[in-house]
């Protein structure tokens, strides 16, 4: 596709249910990032997967949160035992080559509210 | 990554130029100062970027001092749609890729 795309746009789930958040990059992006926006708030960053190297993950708040990429394609973001303070829109954002220089196009976006 | 300082809000008018001043009083050697924009319910979107002195393109300028302690974000005759909310982001091509955005300066443009 032209841009970068997610899913689900939205997720409505229970407290203590698991959510997995899809991301699909720009093609030929070999770097690719998630970030959490609570409402009025800035980005977060939480986790930069580059190429085949080992992830970033050191913006992942807690053991609860994991994400994982296949090659230079999708990657899923996954919350264990969502919490009601992990409700906010999870962006994901890929980018050329991941250097800062590079621009970061972002997707809509995946608004999760846990109940 | 260099800390970022910016005006949590600013007001305007239709026809106004609107001048946006970030502070990056640690700044490195080798980073980049990067402006995005982002509308409600939107991903933010690349506005411009710069090294020093001025850079302009269709959207924007950036004016940086020669301390590049700072830089300006200016919006020539901005719209009701320029109303978003708008990041300045600091760092180089080395270190970590993380990427800090903050709170932003959110940017109201009136009739």
């Amino acid at each position: 596709g032209a841009g970068v795309s997610q899913s689900p746009s939205n997720k409505v789930t229970e407290k203590g249910k698991d959510v997995e958040l899809r991301c699909d990059p720009i093609s030929g992006h070999t770097a690719l990032y998630w970030y959490r926006q609570r409402l009025g708030q800035g980005l977060e960053f939480l986790i930069y997967f580059q190429g085949n190297s080992a992830p970033d993950k050191s913006g992942l708040p807690s053991d609860r949160f994991s994400a994982e990429r296949t090659g230079e394609s999708v990657s899923t973001l996954t919350i264990q035992r969502t919490q009601q303070e992990d409700s906010a829109v999870y962006l994901c954002a890929s980018s050329f080559s991941g250097a800062l220089t590079d621009t970061q196009y972002f997707g809509p976006g995946t608004r999760l509210t846990v109940l | 990554l260099a800390k970022t300082t910016q005006p949590i809000s600013m007001d305007s008018y239709e026809g106004q130029e609107v001048n946006i001043t970030c502070s990056h009083n640690n700044i490195a050697t080798n980073d980049y100062i990067t402006w995005y924009q982002q509308f409600p319910s939107q991903g933010p979107r690349f506005i411009i970027q710069g090294y020093k002195t001025k850079v302009t393109n269709e959207v924007a300028s950036l004016f940086i001092p020669a301390d590049r302690k700072s830089s300006t974000l200016s919006l020539p005759r901005v719209s009701l749609s320029d109303t978003a909310v708008y990041y300045c982001l600091v760092g180089g091509n080395t270190g970590r890729r993380a990427l800090t955005f903050g709170s932003g300066t959110r940017l109201q443009v009136q009739p």
